[in-house]
């Protein structure tokens, strides 16, 4: 079974401030790994994903997060959070090393201060 | 891009009747597609995975007779709560993937549902 773990169900960064989320995973099988992101009332929309290849992976606004199998992590980082940026965020693995059921991590919610 | 609409984005419904959700890929077909639920401040928890034109496969503690999905078509996934209660209050979510081994998932903007 796969599971997805994130550490810190609430973060808060300042404005141009280094943001990053963490995810830990545990996966039978290489695993494929994604980040979402939910605005309030919204459906997810996918920031960025890791199938296999270049382990750093580059998303959209700005978004990008390292593959280490060594520590079973997938971390989501952004040199510098804009207001814009605050949302929940998702982590998520697949259970089959490719596109079908996907399990997701609990979400943490990102605060940006003015 | 791919889009998925899902329709109704609210609704509010009397507890005994149902309510019909619907999931659409409107640019691209669907083989597949899956049901979530989601609780305040919680995760999303997969329900159901809806095959075209097969039986749904529904997870360990999903009552089935409650909550009927139909798959008619590679564009469209209906998820029909049955006699809703207000436990049953909840934001529901599709996401369908394009055809094909290798694409990744699209989501709809979800469904929040309130039963009275």
């Amino acid at each position: 079974a796969q599971s997805v773990t994130q550490l810190g169900s609430h973060v808060s960064v300042s404005e141009g401030a280094l943001v990053l989320l963490r995810c830990n995973y545990s996966s039978s099988v290489p695993p494929y790994l994604f980040w979402y992101v939910q605005y309030p009332n919204q459906g997810l929309q996918l920031l960025l994903k890791y199938t296999t290849g270049a382990t750093l992976v580059k998303g959209i606004n700005g978004f990008e997060a390292e593959f280490k199998k060594s520590e079973t992590s997938f971390h989501l980082t952004k040199p510098s959070a804009h207001m814009s940026d605050a949302a929940e965020y998702f982590c998520a693995v697949s259970d089959s090393g490719g596109y079908q059921k996907v399990t997701f991590g609990t979400g943490t919610k990102l605060q940006v201060i003015p | 891009g791919a889009v998925v609409s899902q329709h109704p984005s609210r609704v509010i419904c009397k507890s005994g009747t149902s309510v019909k959700i619907e999931c659409r890929s409107l640019d691209f077909q669907a083989t597949t597609m899956f049901w979530y639920r989601q609780f305040p401040k919680q995760s999303l928890m997969l329900m159901a995975t809806s095959n075209e034109g097969s039986k749904a496969t529904y997870e360990q503690g999903v009552e089935k007779d409650k909550f009927l999905i139909n798959h008619a078509s590679l564009t469209l996934s209906t998820l029909t709560v049955t006699s809703a209660h207000p436990e049953d209050s909840s934001f529901y979510i599709c996401s369908a993937r394009v055809a094909g081994s290798n694409s990744p998932l699209h989501f709809g903007n979800g469904t929040r549902l309130t039963v009275t």
